[in-house]
């Protein structure tokens, strides 16, 4: 299967610890997202790239977010000082660079905060 | 306010009883409406894309609409199979990313 691959599939932590999550994008595709779902809820945008290049981020990136992608290929996403309400899925999803791609995506990081 | 409002929020079917779920957006130019499959535990699983008024899509079981203000998904002689949360979400011409709906959760019986 060369679908969405994210790394790990939970996450427990205590409060104010950082956490690092990994998605690898299906290798053809030279965008990527992230996304955050709480229950109940539709995903919500975080931020996306084009190769390296973040080129939009949403008002939820608060700056103890911080998301990478260096060659243009895996990308990470961190979160500094993990507070409660960051208790969430992460879902990464990628396409490609035309117009009107669909979005793929992974199966998520559950996150959980003690 | 919300650009994507999906309804029912949940909707139970017996296998064979077919309906529609509908999706209402609020955007200033669209670049296309997508809907997708969620299972619980999993990632949004892609379904379909619509770029216009009047467009059609069908797979199996499924068709999708669009108008100028709503989207629907039709579900024909549903099966159990078909159990899973329906998301549906806008994509505007500012940008790449997906405002997804709350979803509308199926549950179909046999």
């Amino acid at each position: 299967d060369t679908g969405v691959s994210q790394d790990p599939r939970h996450k427990i932590t205590k409060r104010g610890q950082n956490v690092t999550f990994r998605c690898d994008p299906i290798s053809e595709h030279n965008r990527l997202y992230w996304y955050r779902q709480t229950l109940g809820q539709g995903p919500e945008f975080l931020t996306y790239f084009q190769n390296e290049a973040q080129l939009e981020k949403s008002r939820l990136l608060s700056d103890r977010f911080s998301a990478e992608r260096p060659k243009g290929s895996f990308s990470t996403l961190e979160i500094q000082r993990t507070e409660q309400g960051d208790s969430a899925m992460y879902l990464c999803a990628s396409s490609l660079a035309a117009v009107n791609q669909p979005q793929h995506f992974g199966d998520g990081t559950r996150l959980s905060i003690l | 306010e919300d650009q994507v409002t999906q309804s029912p929020e949940a909707l139970r079917l017996q296998e064979g009883e077919s309906s529609s779920l509908n999706c209402s957006y609020t955007v200033s130019g669209l670049r296309g409406l997508f809907w997708y499959r969620q299972d619980p535990g999993k990632g949004p699983e892609f379904l379909f894309t619509l770029y216009s008024a009047g467009e059609e899509k069908e797979k199996e079981r499924l068709k999708a609409t669009l108008t100028k203000k709503e989207s629907f998904l039709h579900i024909t002689a549903p099966k159990p199979e078909d159990s899973a949360t329906y998301l549906c979400a806008v994509q505007e011409y500012s940008g790449y990313a997906l405002n997804f709906g709350k979803g509308t959760s199926l549950l179909v019986t046999p």
